[in-house]
């Protein structure tokens, strides 16, 4: 597999449940993200992760709660979710020190909270 | 004010014309500027990037930047109805710093 791959493509949750977006590059990469991307919205930086130590948390509820294991996986932990987390979650990478702004993203999980 | 406006359209045009896409920003700081392209059900994929003030092309697509009018446009010349999708600007400052993105600007091409 090449490029940045999300798993599931689609999530349908409770508010109740607990479930985790995963997300892995094949791209040689030592930085990843997480964004939220709603309708009508910029896409909004939830956590950055450089050399497997995050960097940033951008204000983001507990109910998220990501995990960098190692530089070419990364997880979003989710639990209690509201309807308004309801939204497309991207998971993206790029090589800091090198054209650290060119980021490479993946499909996104289309997440839906009932 | 937001950081970066984007119109959000629709913008609709037949196959053949010339698009001009377009966003404004506030931070003077700015110096690197992205073009992104999100075709629907996908993720944002890089399509142009420049640094500083000037033009760059490459084959349909040229993007500007206007730093003194804080002004930046993507064109595309002899659009097809493949290039119907969401057209993304982004920017940051220089160092390890966030993009900052627009809300995106949906087009339609119409065969």
């Amino acid at each position: 597999e090449t490029g940045v791959t999300q798993t599931p493509r689609h999530l349908v949750m409770g508010m109740t449940n607990k479930k985790s977006l995963k997300c892995e590059q094949h791209l040689g990469h030592n930085a990843m993200y997480w964004y939220k991307q709603s309708a009508k919205k910029p896409l909004e930086l939830m956590f950055v992760y450089s050399l497997e130590e995050r960097v940033e948390n951008n204000s983001v509820p507990s109910r998220f709660s990501p995990e960098c294991p190692n530089s070419s996986h990364l997880f979003l932990h989710l639990h209690t979710l509201q309807p308004e987390d309801s939204a497309l979650y991207l998971c993206a990478s790029s090589q800091e020190g090198g054209d650290g702004e060119k980021l490479f993203f993946g499909s996104g999980t289309q997440l839906s909270v009932l | 004010q937001k950081e970066v406006e984007q119109d959000p359209g629709p913008l609709s045009v037949p196959e053949g014309a010339i698009v001009s896409l377009n966003c404004t920003y506030s931070n003077s700081a700015f110096q690197y500027f992205m073009w992104y392209r999100q075709y629907s059900r996908k993720g944002p994929e890089l399509l142009m990037y420049t640094y500083s003030s000037g033009n760059k092309e490459d084959g349909r697509f040229t993007a500007q930047v206007d730093k003194s009018s804080k002004y930046i446009s993507l064109f595309i010349r002899d659009s097809q109805p493949s290039d119907s999708a969401t057209y993304l600007c982004a920017m940051r400052n220089t160092g390890f710093q966030k993009l900052v993105f627009g809300t995106g600007t949906r087009l339609l091409v119409s065969p």
